[in-house]
């Protein structure tokens, strides 16, 4: 059973640009939730989707934005990029994020904004 | 404001000791809590997990502990092992009757390094 897998793995971009990262979750999961993860910050929580609708929603701007297509597959956009964007981006799926807790992670897209 | 707080960054073990990782929470509508594992360049994995209504949960070498009233878990790690030298997160999620999805909430991390 495939794990989860984000695409692109690295990525530069420069100030003011704006970038798209792809999170597909585990076969039959429809849970997805986006973490950054900065040094000494932990992961800070984005927002997560379920059934193509956005569930939850964390404490970052407006930059940021996501979604979630019909076979799970997510989504993650930041627009007008900050250097203080630059982080570990990761992706997490769940079955269906109610009953279940446990979360599977992607290896992460590491974004350097220069 | 941090619901879950890990203090201590940086922990290091010599091979063979008890490993002790902390994890303080502030939000009484937690009542479920997990530890997760990330090496250098990958995904954070599932390590162990613990319900409120349990104060220990164990798996082979790692052993959860949660005080409730001191809204307190740690994990235990005997013995430790040079390849568990990573960083360890914990994580809470709110209760299924909080009308909530369960978001899970991170800690900021401790790198662990076990000395060989």
């Amino acid at each position: 059973k495939a794990g989860v897998t984000q695409t692109p793995r690295y990525l530069i971009k420069t100030r003011g640009q704006q970038v798209t990262l792809s999170c597909s979750p585990i076969s039959g999961h429809r849970s997805v939730s986006w973490y950054q993860q900065t040094p000494g910050q932990g992961l800070q929580f984005l927002f997560e989707y379920f059934s193509e609708t956005q569930r939850n929603k964390g404490n970052f701007p407006g930059r940021f934005s996501g979604r979630q297509f019909s076979n799970s597959r997510s989504e993650m956009n930041v627009s007008t990029l900050e250097l203080g964007d630059s982080a570990l981006y990761l992706c997490a799926s769940r079955f269906t994020g109610t009953g279940d807790t446990e979360a599977f992670f992607g290896q992460g897209t590491r974004l350097t904004v220069v | 404001d941090q619901q879950v707080k890990q203090n201590s960054p940086s922990l290091s073990v010599q091979e063979g000791r008890i490993s002790i990782l902390n994890c303080d929470y502030t939000n009484s509508m937690f009542d479920y809590f997990l530890w997760y594992k990330k090496y250098p360049a990958e995904g954070p994995t599932f390590l162990i997990s613990i319900s409120s209504i349990k104060d220990k949960n164990e798996d082979g070498r790692f052993t959860v502990f949660l005080n409730k009233s001191a809204k307190h878990l740690s994990l235990h790690i005997v013995p430790s092992q040079p390849g568990d030298s990573a960083v360890y997160f914990c994580a809470a999620s709110p209760s299924v009757f909080s009308g909530s999805a369960r978001q899970l909430t991170f800690g900021s991390g401790t790198q662990l390094t076990v000395l060989p």
